[in-house]
């Protein structure tokens, strides 16, 4: 089935490194990305999201970009601060009119300043 | 403000009770989802429905109940039968025609069973 993985396990890196999580995804169709982020106690809250092939969505010095031909949706920042300490979860929507969301198991990152 | 509203925050249940968890929603919304989050599994899905009347199991329906008799409205009972229900919550809603969209959450409900 329909799928998104993430890296394994948390991730710790000092303020102003740069950070990468890696996602991938297992889909039949053409799916829409998305990368959410959750703070401490919070619901979801998008942070950039692409609908097709080689788009790259941005926000909050975050992008990731839409490769088709090694089915990722990498999120990069190029210095991370204190409050980006969060967790992470990749996305995919598919355009076959049942309208879910799978996501990824999330990676907690921590910035240590 | 056009948002999705969980409560209460906080719930605690005894062994061999129901709980209802409300979710409202005011941004005319057709798709609206429950998602349980347990650490290190991320979010699963426990039922959706894309227009009211009408619902769907997700992943891990066992255990739960949904009603969707109006739009904005979208509870979610935890029932006796489940039988790990301490987790965290999410209630989340979608425009259904404009599949490219996101889905928008709540801030969440922390079930814990005492």
């Amino acid at each position: 089935g329909d799928s998104v993985t993430q890296m394994e396990g948390p991730v710790t890196l000092s303020e102003e490194a740069f950070l990468t999580i890696n996602c991938t995804y297992t889909a039949t169709g053409y799916p829409s990305l998305f990368w959410y982020v959750q703070y401490p106690g919070e619901g979801l809250q998008l942070l950039l999201k692409a609908t097709k092939a080689d788009d790259k969505g941005s926000n909050k010095g975050f992008e990731a970009t839409y490769r088709k031909e090694t089915t990722s949706f990498h999120l990069e920042k190029g210095s991370v601060q204190v409050s980006d300490s969060a967790v992470y979860f990749c996305a995919l929507s598919l355009r076959d009119g049942n309208n879910r969301l799978a996501f990824g198991k999330g990676n907690q990152v921590v910035v240590i300043p | 403000d056009g948002g999705i509203t969980q409560s209460p925050k906080y719930l605690f249940r005894k062994e061999g009770q129901n709980v209802t968890l409300s979710c409202e929603q005011n941004l005319n919304h057709d798709a609206m989802y429950w998602y349980r989050q347990d650490p290190g599994q991320g979010l699963r899905l426990i039922y959706y429905s894309q227009i009211v009347n009408d619902f769907q199991k997700g992943d891990i329906a066992e255990g739960y109940s949904v009603s969707r008799e109006k739009k904005e409205s979208f509870p979610l009972t935890v029932t006796s039968a489940q039988k790990n229900p301490t987790a965290f919550y999410l209630c989340a809603s979608r425009d259904r025609v404009a599949v490219n969209t996101e889905a928008f959450f709540g801030q969440g409900t922390r079930l814990t069973v005492v």
